[in-house]
């Protein structure tokens, strides 16, 4: 069956240090992918996504992910993190393509201390 | 551009009670989807429309749940006869679904009903 791995549940990293996200996924092709990011109580906001071609994406906020079909991976990643980045990240694809339903994963909460 | 706009944002509700939850999507976007997000989960996916067909629903959408979206715009949500499960998160998005250049294939969320059963 198709789905999404996100094996880290909480991640503590200091205000400056770097940070990355793991996600994996199972799927025969190469899936549509996505991350997205949740503050508490609210709803989702796309960070970055990746359809084809360069592997390295930019997103929104100073995130990059990287896509590695051999290791099914799509890691998000940020040099500097600041505080206003405390919140709950998750990674999903969707198969067929953007607009098709989302599979997320469990979602990885990010605190980050002083 | 407005945004998905879901109402209401909390709706809190006896158990056997029925509820209605409202989904306003962006303008142009065709595509709506619902999903449902409870406590320490990722977002599930329920159900999803192109313009007024519900294309798709979940093994997850039990016979309680029904969805529409009569005119192609707005959707509503309804739950019958609440359970003490069906506590959660729910979650709207749209999309634009087109081969041409307004094509983005990016889903956009609104902030969600979160929906409490006593």
């Amino acid at each position: 069956a198709q789905s999404v791995t996100q094996p880290d549940i909480h991640i503590t990293v200091s205000e400056g240090a770097s940070l990355e996200l793991r996600c994996n996924y199972s799927y025969g092709a190469t899936p549509y992918l996505f991350w997205y990011v949740q503050s508490p109580g609210q709803g989702l906001q796309l960070l970055l996504k990746y359809f084809s071609g360069d592997t390295l994406v930019q997103g929104i906020k100073g995130f990059e992910a990287e896509f590695k079909r051999s290791q099914s991976s799509f890691n998000l990643r940020k040099p500097s993190v600041h505080w206003s980045d405390a919140a709950e990240y998750f990674c999903a694809v969707a198969f067929a393509s953007g607009n098709t339903p989302l599979v997320f994963g469990k979602g990885t909460r990010l605190s980050v201390i002083a | 551009d407005t945004g998905v706009s879901q109402n209401p944002r909390h709706k809190i509700t006896k158990r056997g009670q029925n509820v209605t939850f409202r989904c306003d999507p962006i303008s142009e976007h065709n595509r709506l989807y619902w999903y449902r997000q409870t406590l320490g989960q990722g977002p599930e996916f329920l159900t999803y429309f192109q313009n007024e067909a519900q294309l798709e629903k979940s093994r997850l959408l039990s016979d309680r749940f029904s969805a529409e979206r009569p005119k192609g715009s707005f959707s509503t949500l309804e739950i019958q006869r609440t359970e003490q499960g069906d506590s959660a998160m729910y979650l709207c998005a749209s999309s634009f679904r087109d081969r041409g250049p307004k094509a983005k294939n990016i889903q956009y969320f609104g902030a969600g009903t979160r929906l409490s059963v006593l």
